[in-house]
């Protein structure tokens, strides 16, 4: 099957600096990707949909000058958390569409991200 | 707006057959899915249905009825292994897919 990898798993981070998630497709080529956060016993919350070679699209109430995302090739999407503050612990989570299979779409295992 | 509502809790014993509900109202309709997610873990795909009706694989079915925008997801012969969330999703149209809350499944010896 379709394998998506997040790097890092876990990172903790002290307020005002910067943290970087990579998000790969292994084994398949991802025009789109999507960015996901969620909190501890609730669902997944869609931050924004990254497509290569162009801009993200964002949700309503997530910060684009905050949550810097690249689509930079077809198998890597990176998100930028930025000046990071201690509301912004999450487990971040990413997913990706194979294009040759238009419903189904596949998540990296996430990463833990701790701000203190 | 967009609005999928599952239970939250769900407790079972090991075993026995649950039925996980699933309701929801979309602006549009494009396929539904049931994930699994342990936890501090990524969801895990199950199924997918598009058309009413009835979708088989191993112990897991999963249940779709537009007309009535109601899915369930049956699991059979549980085992300690099932205890996790169960997030029903919508795809209601385009790239996006929206999630519900995820329902906790708790099953006991």
């Amino acid at each position: 099957g379709a394998v998506v990898s997040q790097h890092p798993s876990w990172v903790i981070c002290k307020s005002g600096t910067s943290v970087k998630i990579e998000c790969r497709s292994l084994d398949f080529q991802a025009t789109t990707m999507f960015w996901y956060r969620q909190f501890p016993k609730q669902s997944l919350m869609l931050m924004a949909t990254s497509n290569e070679g162009s801009k993200a699209t964002y949700e309503q109430g997530v910060e684009k000058d905050k949550f810097l995302i690249n689509h930079a090739s077809l198998t890597l999407s990176t998100l930028t958390v930025t000046s990071a503050h201690p509301e912004d612990s999450s487990f971040y989570i990413c997913s990706a569409r194979d294009g040759q299979r238009t419903y189904e779409q596949y998540f990296g295992p996430g990463t833990r991200l701790t701000v203190t | 707006g967009q609005n999928i509502d599952q239970p939250t809790e769900m407790t079972a014993t090991e075993g026995a057959i649950v039925q996980i509900n699933c309701t929801y109202q979309t602006s549009g309709f494009n396929g539904l899915f049931w994930y699994q997610q342990h936890a501090g873990e990524a969801p895990t795909f199950l199924s997918y249905n598009v058309l009413d009706g009835l979708e088989e694989k191993g112990r897991f079915s999963s249940f779709l009825s537009r007309s009535k925008g109601y899915s369930y997801l049956l699991l059979k012969e549980l085992q300690m292994k099932d205890s996790a969330s169960y997030l029903c999703a919508v795809n209601p149209g385009g790239f996006k897919t929206i999630f519900g809350a995820g329902t906790r499944l708790f099953v006991k010896a």
